[in-house]
């Protein structure tokens, strides 16, 4: 099994359609990450969650709903989503909590979601 | 705003040079520092990580880390055409999980 694992690899979808992107990691670790990547912009993360308690949401719009049942598995529920929301949506995985250490675990990352919104 | 700025490239080196691709940030707390390689259409890849002033060695690669200047840079020894990649630096926002990325640096390699 690779470390973190995507699924779909592609999605396509409708406005008012809802759909899941899963993601499942591997490795042991105990922190998970979405991040949506579009052309030309840095990399944007979404959520964190810790020992699956969510850490950060960074402003995300509502229309994203992120679900972690455990430490192993993060989900990103989509629903009405905007033509502006295509990009790859990659999520990551990393060991540990950062605060307190001497420095964040590193993060690694799945081979990411292809989502076209028409 | 916290930011990480990288010049976007592409930076061009022919096979067997050395490629210096650097990294400046904003948050002079930030304590952990990444470099990752993305491929065209691929998730990226982690290629070093850094916490303390001075170099790190691993094979081919070496991150450098001034946290005075608050700059970060990668080099790449005997650049070889699979070395092209987009750079990606990473800094992490002090005492959080958060990473905040730059646009990335596009490395050509050419034989």
């Amino acid at each position: 099994e690779t470390g973190v694992t995507q699924t779909p690899r592609h999605l396509v979808m409708g406005m008012t359609n809802k759909k899941s992107l899963k993601c499942e990691q591997h490795l042991g670790h105990n922190a998970m990450y979405w991040y949506k990547q579009s052309a030309k912009k840095p990399l944007e993360l979404m959520f964190v969650y810790n020992f699956k308690e969510q850490t950060e949401n960074n402003s995300v719009p509502s229309r994203f709903s992120p679900e972690c049942p455990n430490s192993s598995h993060l989900f990103l529920h989509l629903h009405t989503l905007q033509p502006e929301d295509s990009a790859l949506y990659l999520c990551a995985s990393s060991q540990d909590h950062g605060t307190g250490r001497e420095g964040n675990q590193p993060q690694h990352f799945g081979d990411g979601t292809r989502l076209s919104i028409l | 705003q916290k930011e990480v700025e990288q010049n976007s490239g592409p930076l061009s080196v022919p096979e067997g040079a050395i490629a210096s691709l650097n990294c400046t940030y904003s948050d002079r707390g930030s304590q952990s520092f990444f470099w990752y390689r993305q491929y065209s259409g691929k998730s990226p890849e982690l290629i070093m990580f850094i916490y303390s002033n001075g170099d790190k060695e691993d094979g081919r690669f070496t991150a450098q880390l001034n946290k005075a200047s608050q700059y970060v840079s990668l080099l790449i020894r005997d650049s070889q055409p699979s070395d092209s990649a987009t750079y990606l630096c990473a800094v992490n926002v002090w005492n959080t999980d958060k990473l905040i990325f730059g646009t990335g640096t596009r490395l050509q390699v050419f034989p």
